[in-house]
């Protein structure tokens, strides 16, 4: 079955520090790839989309690669602020609905 | 636009009574998910309707979950009775179409607490 896997522990970072979260999945080629910001008491936030046929896309201070050959999505923030704190959430196109991993906590330090 | 609108945000009920879960979705757009998300599960989709139409209820846990869409402005999911073990947050989200690469917008969710 379809499986997605975002690294469970909590992602500690210094803030102005670049901050890399994963996203693994296996059993799939999905065409395209989300990422969500979820904060707490709050439902996801759509942040970026990156289709099977681009490796990297950026808005502003994001950044997401897909790597279709390693099965693997990495999301980045760049100069990381404590406001970018939150649990981020991977999503693969499924066959009429997303799949979801998840999520990984990152925390930004000031 | 409000955005995906829940109700009630916050649920405390007893064991065994009814609890009726209710969104508004997104004017204008065609596709709905309810979803539950816990600690232990993440965020698991439960139906989804498209053009008021449930397409999909595989993720409806047992017969006590039930769901409609009467209207393209308003649906509900109902757990009768309830258990302890349906706590959880649960979310509705609406896509503007049927286009799975469609951005999902999710509304605050109601966080359900079954004693």
């Amino acid at each position: 079955s379809q499986k997605i896997e975002q690294n469970s522990e909590a992602l500690n970072i210094q803030e102005g520090k670049t901050a890399t979260l994963t996203c693994n999945y296996t059993n799939y080629s999905p065409a395209y790839l989300q990422w969500y910001r979820q904060d707490p008491g709050r439902g996801p936030v759509f942040l970026l989309l990156i289709r099977e046929n681009e490796k990297e896309k950026r808005k502003e201070r994001l950044k997401v690669t897909f790597d279709t050959t390693l099965k693997q999505s990495l999301f980045h923030i760049t100069a990381s602020q404590p406001a970018d704190s939150a649990t981020y959430l991977c999503a693969l196109e499924g066959n009429y609905q997303l799949i979801w991993g998840a999520g990984t906590k990152l925390i930004i330090k000031p | 636009d409000a955005g995906v609108i829940q109700s009630p945000r916050h649920e405390v009920t007893e064991m065994g009574q009814e609890v009726t879960l209710r969104c508004k979705p997104i004017s204008g757009h065609n596709s709905l998910f309810w979803y539950r998300q816990t600690m232990m599960r993440g965020l698991e989709l439960l139906i989804y309707f498209n053009n008021n139409v449930p397409i999909d209820d595989s993720g409806m846990p047992e017969d006590r979950f039930s769901a409609k869409m009467p209207n393209a402005s308003f649906s509900t999911l109902k757990i009768q009775p309830s258990e302890p073990r349906d706590s959880a947050v649960y979310f509705c989200a609406s896509r503007p179409t049927t286009g799975v690469q469609e951005t999902q917008y999710f509304g605050p969710g109601t966080r359900l607490l079954v004693l």
